[in-house]
């Protein structure tokens, strides 16, 4: 399963747009690319999948460029309670998922 | 959506005992899986737990124990052996009830003490 690099920490104000971007150098054809959320006290939460180009849903946007090997998650205008670490992940089809660091946002008011 | 419900929350146990902790999955699924969180760590994989074979086991960690059951599609047990203050943790189960590439659903853990 592919690594992924993300950074450890960011710090952001409520009402910016925070963008976590995470390196897949390794990453396979069959690969999809997923963040997850935890919260402390709870399991993993799932944002946003995607494979190529860009996904969007209600809460992130993801970006992936054309050659695959990093993605950009994107959380517009975040607010406090978007305070959490947040875990780029690649491959695990089965659900086997090999998590990385993960990178602690800290959303300040 | 999916509901995994683990149990128990949290406990307390002393070293050299053994502790069960059960994963409940709200619809069939072909996999399950066992994860280990450490305090202010990242998540990993413990095991696979496959309905009718054996769990199949991530480096580091081996069936003595971390004996895993999977008596149908919607159970599964991990019990840790003989108990040592490094075993403190937070364990979570996980399933993808909607198939391969899809979204996973964790349990809410068990945090586990060893004293």
């Amino acid at each position: 399963l592919a690594k992924t690099t993300q950074p450890i920490s960011m710090d952001s104000y409520e009402g910016q747009e925070v963008n976590i971007t995470c390196s897949h150098n390794n990453i396979a054809t069959n690969d999809y690319i997923t963040w997850y959320q935890q919260f402390p006290s709870q399991g993993p939460r799932f944002i946003i999948q995607g494979y190529k180009t860009k996904v969007t849903n209600e809460v992130a946007s993801l970006f992936i460029p054309a050659d695959r090997k990093s993605s950009t998650l994107s959380l517009p205008r975040v607010s406090l309670s978007d305070t959490a670490v947040y875990y780029c992940l690649v491959g695990g089809s089965q659900g086997n998922l090999i998590f990385g660091k993960g990178t602690k946002l800290s959303v300040k008011p | 959506s999916a509901v995994i419900s683990q149990k128990p929350s949290r406990d307390i146990c002393q070293r050299g005992t053994s502790l069960t902790i059960q994963c409940q999955v709200d619809s069939q699924v072909t996999m399950m899986f066992w994860y280990r969180q450490q305090p202010g760590q990242s998540l990993t994989l413990i095991a696979t737990a496959n309905q009718g074979s054996e769990a199949t086991y991530e480096s580091g960690f081996v069936i003595d124990k971390f004996p895993i059951s999977r008596p149908n599609l919607t159970f599964s047990t991990l019990t840790v052996s003989n108990m040592s203050p490094e075993d403190s943790s937070i364990y979570l189960c996980s399933a993808c009830p909607q198939g391969p590439n899809t979204e996973a659903f964790f349990g809410q853990g068990t945090r586990l003490t060893v004293v």
